[in-house]
């Protein structure tokens, strides 16, 4: 089975600052990795696919980057309706898996 | 507007039986592989299954293999999920969740608010 990884764990970081977050495969998965983002409450969102695609409505402070074993999310100048929880998703096969989740707050 | 209305949630005792559905609306359901991914509280995202659109072919985690069943019927637009041999550690909301092509393995682009099943004595 492919394992997920995300680093780190729990950030916190002050409004406008740059914010890289890292997923990393046990084996190459190609592009096929998501990120998603789950306030506080809420029910999870997507962000990014193709490990670099922006969805519709994403703003573009979010990216997305990487391929085969290791993937990042970047945000640039962190919001403060940015404070969530942030997933990361390989699909290249079935079943897909998430990875276990970056907290990111406010400093 | 695409839509994802989950019901069934319950507490059940543990062994016990639970059948989930999702009524869809807002898109061609059909045509799109549909997942459950649960989330334990405080706990993060566990993808639980998949069906693909048009095939029905379907996938589940190693967690619940044997135990659940999803199932979708296109002609009500409806997914569901047989929850059979419930244990403790199956306690969690159970979020129904649209993929964004036929095939289960795609991205998540629509997420049902979910359904909150207890497994308790």
């Amino acid at each position: 089975d492919i394992q997920m990884t995300q680093s780190p764990s729990y950030l916190s970081a002050s409004v406008g600052d740059r914010v890289t977050i890292t997923c990393r495969a046990s084996q190459g998965v190609s592009n096929y990795l998501a990120w998603y983002q789950q306030k506080p409450g809420k029910v999870p969102k997507v962000l990014i696919s193709g490990a670099s695609t922006l969805h519709s409505g994403v703003p573009s402070r979010f990216s997305g980057s990487g391929s085969g074993t290791d993937f990042t999310l970047t945000i640039n100048s962190l919001q403060p309706e940015d404070v969530a929880t942030y997933y990361c998703q390989r699909y290249n096969s079935a079943p897909p898996t998430f990875g276990p989740g970056t907290k990111v707050d406010i400093k | 507007e695409v839509q994802l209305l989950e019901s069934g949630g319950d507490l059940v005792q543990p062994g016990g039986s639970l059948r989930l559905s999702c009524a869809a609306s807002g898109f061609t359901f059909s045509t799109y592989a549909m997942t459950w991914v649960r989330q334990a509280p405080g706990k993060g995202l566990e993808w639980v299954s998949g069906i693909w659109g048009s095939t029905g072919r379907t996938s589940y985690a190693d967690s619940v293999k044997g135990r659940f069943t999803i199932s979708r019927d296109d002609s009500k637009n409806t997914l569901y999920l047989q929850m059979n041999s419930l244990r403790a550690d199956d306690t969690a909301v159970y979020h129904c969740a649209k993929v964004q092509s036929f095939a289960v393995t795609d991205a998540i682009d629509i997420w049902g608010q979910g359904t909150m099943v207890s497994v308790s004595a």
